[in-house]
């Protein structure tokens, strides 16, 4: 089946210590995105792709870097990261269009330690 | 500035009741609204999606209702069963991007 992975499901990183989270999906889609969700929350978009076009939020921290080195695969990398990451990253893909909806993974629950 | 909110926050019901969920957004210049499953711990799953010219969408036992005008949505849940607890999420769809509300925690007890 079609889908879209997410690896880790869980990720226990050091304060500081950079950890990334990996995204992939077999639908082919164009875009792809990542969100941060924390507890009770709902989830925040932090970047997305159109294909190689990467889109930043303006209120995602410097911290938070992404790749995507096909239209497979995304990375989510965080620098250094605090005890205020820690949360559930979730990723998505769509097709170009606005009108269709947003596949999601199960997520990656991080945990700083 | 789009904004969704969802009411209540959570909600408890005994098996078999019909209920509904509410989400509310500020701007109605939307594609479409999502509405989302998401369990403990887990992933989202798309319920239903309703496109900004269309008024409402069926799945089963779910009916969702879309008012643009108003900028309100209805999750309509019917004869619920426990496996229906999860949390609730609407989305709309401005852009190419989601905004989400904070969601509805339903839980249903035999």
């Amino acid at each position: 089946d079609a889908m879209v992975i997410q690896n880790p499901r869980y990720q226990v990183t050091q304060f500081g210590k950079p950890v990334t989270l990996s995204c992939s999906q077999t639908l082919n889609h164009n875009v792809m995105y990542w969100y941060q969700q924390k507890s009770s929350q709902a989830p925040k978009l932090l970047f997305h792709y159109y294909d190689k076009d990467f889109n930043n939020e303006a209120d995602t921290p410097d911290n938070f870097q992404s790749r995507r080195p096909n239209t497979s695969f995304c990375f989510l990398d965080i620098r250094s990261p605090g005890l205020g990451d820690a949360a559930m990253y979730l990723c998505a893909t769509s097709t170009r269009s606005e009108q269709e909806t947003q596949y999601f993974g199960p997520g990656t629950r991080l945990l700083v330690l | 500035k789009q904004e969704v909110t969802q009411i209540p926050a959570a909600l408890s019901v005994p098996e078999g009741e019909n209920l509904v969920l509410n989400c509310s957004f500020t701007d109605s210049a939307i594609y479409n609204l999502q509405w989302f499953r998401q369990d403990p711990g887990k992933g989202l799953t798309s319920l239903l999606l309703i496109q900004s010219s269309q008024r409402e969408q069926t799945s089963g036992r779910l009916n969702a209702s879309l008012d643009k005008s108003s900028g309100r949505s209805t999750l309509y849940i019917a004869a619920s069963q426990p496996g229906d607890s999860a949390t609730y999420l609407c989305a709309v769809t401005p852009t190419d991007k989601l905004i989400f509300g904070t969601g509805t925690r339903l839980q249903v007890f035999p």
